[in-house]
């Protein structure tokens, strides 16, 4: 079974600074998605960003980018330039199989002005 | 777009009661949905996929006669949680697979969940 695994439960960053969210997780297949969520707190899941595991090169969203390191199952967000409106939960996803998405724990962030 | 819609977003019900949980695709077709369950400050724990024209597929230690999930069209399945216990209490929320020229696209588009709370 696959396991999604997100080791900081809280963060912190400063407004317009720069904060990875770690994430790894465990798997035996080949082909896969891996996807950041935020859920602020209205709850409402939002598509952060999304990965290929085929695709080599790291996505990247605005502020928003990957690091993907496919032989270590990592897969980190690093938020550039941080604004109040990053506050939220961010879950880590992966998806193997069609119908099969499982999540992290999260990692509440917290931007401070 | 892809927009998914939930109704209620809130709810209360009395200890005994069922509670029937509407999740729509508004601007898209969904052969597949998803339902996920939440408690505070947790993660979303799977409950469900909900197929179009067949039974759903329930994760393990799900009740099935309990949460009977229904997906009668390619926008709209449903949630019904029968006889409803304060342990239900819950934020459940359900999510679409996007069919776009004929497959299925890998993301998933998250309704805004609804907030369940049995006395």
């Amino acid at each position: 079974a696959q396991t999604v695994t997100q080791s900081q439960p809280e963060m912190s960053v400063q407004e317009a600074e720069t904060v990875t969210l770690s994430c790894t997780y465990d798997t035996s297949e080949n082909n896969y998605y891996l996807f950041w969520y935020k859920q602020p707190p209205s709850r409402q899941m939002i598509l952060v960003i999304r990965q290929e595991a085929y695709k080599q090169q790291n996505a990247t969203e605005n502020r928003f980018s990957v690091n993907f390191q496919k032989a270590a199952k990592s897969f980190s967000l690093k938020i550039s330039d941080s604004q109040l409106g990053d506050t939220a939960m961010y879950f880590c996803a992966f998806m193997g199989g069609p119908n099969d998405m499982r999540f992290g724990a999260g990692t509440r962030l917290t931007v401070k002005p | 777009g892809a927009v998914v819609s939930q109704h209620p977003s809130r709810v209360i019900c009395k200890s005994g009661t069922s509670v029937k949980i509407e999740c729509r695709s508004l601007d898209f077709q969904a052969t597949t949905m998803f339902w996920y369950r939440q408690f505070p400050k947790q993660s979303l724990m799977l409950m469900a996929t909900s197929n179009e024209g067949s039974k759903a597929t329930y994760e393990q230690g799900v009740e099935k006669d309990k949460f009977l999930i229904n997906h009668a069209s390619l926008t709209l399945s449903t949630l019904t949680v029968t006889s409803a216990h304060p342990e239900d209490s819950s934020f459940y929320i359900c999510s679409a697979r996007k069919l776009s020229g004929g497959v299925l696209t890998d993301t998933q588009y998250f309704g805004p969940g609804t907030r369940l709370t049995v006395l």
